[in-house]
């Protein structure tokens, strides 16, 4: 099964507000709520961002928000820092069981 | 604390095979399902297979499907990876990791493996 779709790359200013996209299908992304979404930083262990396509677990900044349309889950990062620069990766659960990683976005901030 | 420590990593020749291990603490092992994730250098995250609470189910990813199995034992708070006919391309560094909310919420910080000549 292909990856989940992400863009490569992303880039904004400090302050600014950027949105990753994660394309699927109707068998994945579009299908199911557990959409979820995780930051990596160079060398470190995945942290979860987002679950169920909109809630944030505890101690995640309310900077973070995700959506859903479609086939296509959204993460917004809005009032851009620094120490958001990072990679991040869309998941989805799937029909057969399974789960699906994007291929990940690097967002680098200006 | 939670803690997840993964274990087994190191350096195989091609077509051998290896165990990893994960110790989890902190947490009531038993009432969550867990997953083992793999990251291959430079590249992104490649999931790999989940195991039920109660190890009645288990799924695993067409790439790695009857060569990786996924086991765990509750009684003693452990998730197991058994890797055979390892390829070069499996080299990666390989996560586990809790599932609570259709989500991988808690991961370690991960075991490498090397397959090579």
């Amino acid at each position: 099964q292909s990856a989940l779709t992400q863009p490569a790359s992303v880039s904004g200013s400090p302050g600014q507000s950027i949105t990753i996209s994660c394309t699927g299908t109707s068998s994945d992304v579009g299908g199911y709520h557990y959409v979820s979404w995780y930051q990596q930083h160079p060398g470190k262990a995945p942290k979860l961002l987002i679950y169920d396509v909109t809630n944030r677990p505890s101690g995640v900044s309310h900077r973070f928000s995700g959506s859903k349309s479609g086939n296509t889950a959204s993460l917004t990062i809005s009032g851009l820092q620094a120490d958001d620069e990072s990679h991040y990766y869309c998941a989805s659960y799937t029909s057969s069981d399974t789960l699906l990683f994007g291929g990940g976005t690097k967002l680098t901030v200006l | 604390q939670e803690h997840l420590v993964e274990s087994g990593g190191g350096v195989v020749r091609p077509g051998r095979s290896l165990r990893l291990s994960c110790v989890a603490s902190g947490f009531t092992f038993r009432n969550y399902p867990m997953h083992w994730v793999r990251q291959a250098p430079g590249k992104g995250l490649e999931w790999l297979a989940v195991i039920s609470y109660d190890v009645n189910r288990k799924y695993s990813a067409h790439s790695v499907k009857g060569r990786f199995t996924i086991s765990r034992d509750n009684s003693k708070n452990m998730l197991y990876l058994q890797m055979n006919s390892l390829r070069v391309d499996d080299t990666a560094v390989y996560f586990c990791a809790r599932e609570e909310f259709g989500a991988v919420d808690f991961w370690g910080q991960g075991t490498l493996v090397t397959v090579s000549s």
